[in-house]
């Protein structure tokens, strides 16, 4: 069974940072790409970043880029986003999702999310 | 950018019913479109992608058809389970930041 657990959220003051893990099972994390998606109730769904299955591109939404990072440590199962310099604006649920061998495909399974609250 | 607008907002089917929804975009995005299926407190579920092609475990009676900018899903005999916000999402749009979702149809109970 394909799961993905989330940790790391929690509650962060404007200008600080937080590292979210993902951590994978039920199958081999290197074979995939991976993604980080965000949640709020006033903008929807928001893409984030991207990860090649293989961790050598990446990929981040204009919104976020100079402050987060992805990265992956396949032997670990585990995928990061590691986020700096946050704002009110990226309070939000953040899901962890697997995507297809490519970055460019559909979003097969999701995690359940963990909420990041920026606020002092 | 690539916009989606999805429509309505929100349709209220009686159960049994078929329940149709819309997505558009505002640029041809080919095949290159997934349907999901998001319940209170619950994370989105892969429903259809390439358009048309049903995510394992999903039920015959969703389906998905379109190409382009033009795109349907449809819920040939609502069940309870089906109440839900489905949203569309393409990721026709290299590179990935140009990924991007509607803003979901609320489907609820007549």
């Amino acid at each position: 069974e394909v799961r993905l657990v989330e940790s790391g959220g929690g509650l962060v003051q404007p200008g600080g940072s937080l590292r979210l893990s993902c951590s994978a099972s039920g199958f081999t994390l290197r074979d995939y790409a991976f993604h980080w998606v965000r949640q709020t109730p006033g903008k929807g769904l928001e893409y984030v970043s991207a990860i090649s299955a293989n961790g050598g591109s990446t990929y981040y939404a204009d919104s976020v880029k100079d402050r987060v990072t992805i990265f992956r440590d396949n032997s670990r199962n585990t995928l990061y986003l590691l986020m700096n310099s946050l704002r009110p604006e990226d309070t939000a649920v953040y899901y962890c999702v697997k995507g297809v061998p490519t970055i460019s495909g559909p979003f097969d399974y999701w995690g359940q999310g963990t909420l990041v609250t920026v606020s002092s | 950018e690539i916009v989606l607008t999805q429509s309505p907002a929100t349709l209220s089917v009686s159960p049994g019913e078929r329940a149709t929804l819309s997505c558009r975009a505002s640029q041809s995005v080919t095949t290159n479109l997934a349907w999901y299926q998001q319940k209170p407190g619950q994370a989105p579920r892969l429903l259809i992608y390439r358009a048309s092609t049903r995510a394992t475990g999903v039920p015959g009676r969703f389906s998905g058809s379109g190409s382009g900018t033009e795109f349907t899903l449809t819920i040939s005999s609502l069940q309870s389970e089906d109440f839900a916000v489905y949203y569309c999402h393409q990721y026709n749009n290299w590179p990935p930041r140009g990924f991007t979702f509607g803003p979901g149809t609320k489907v609820d109970i007549k």
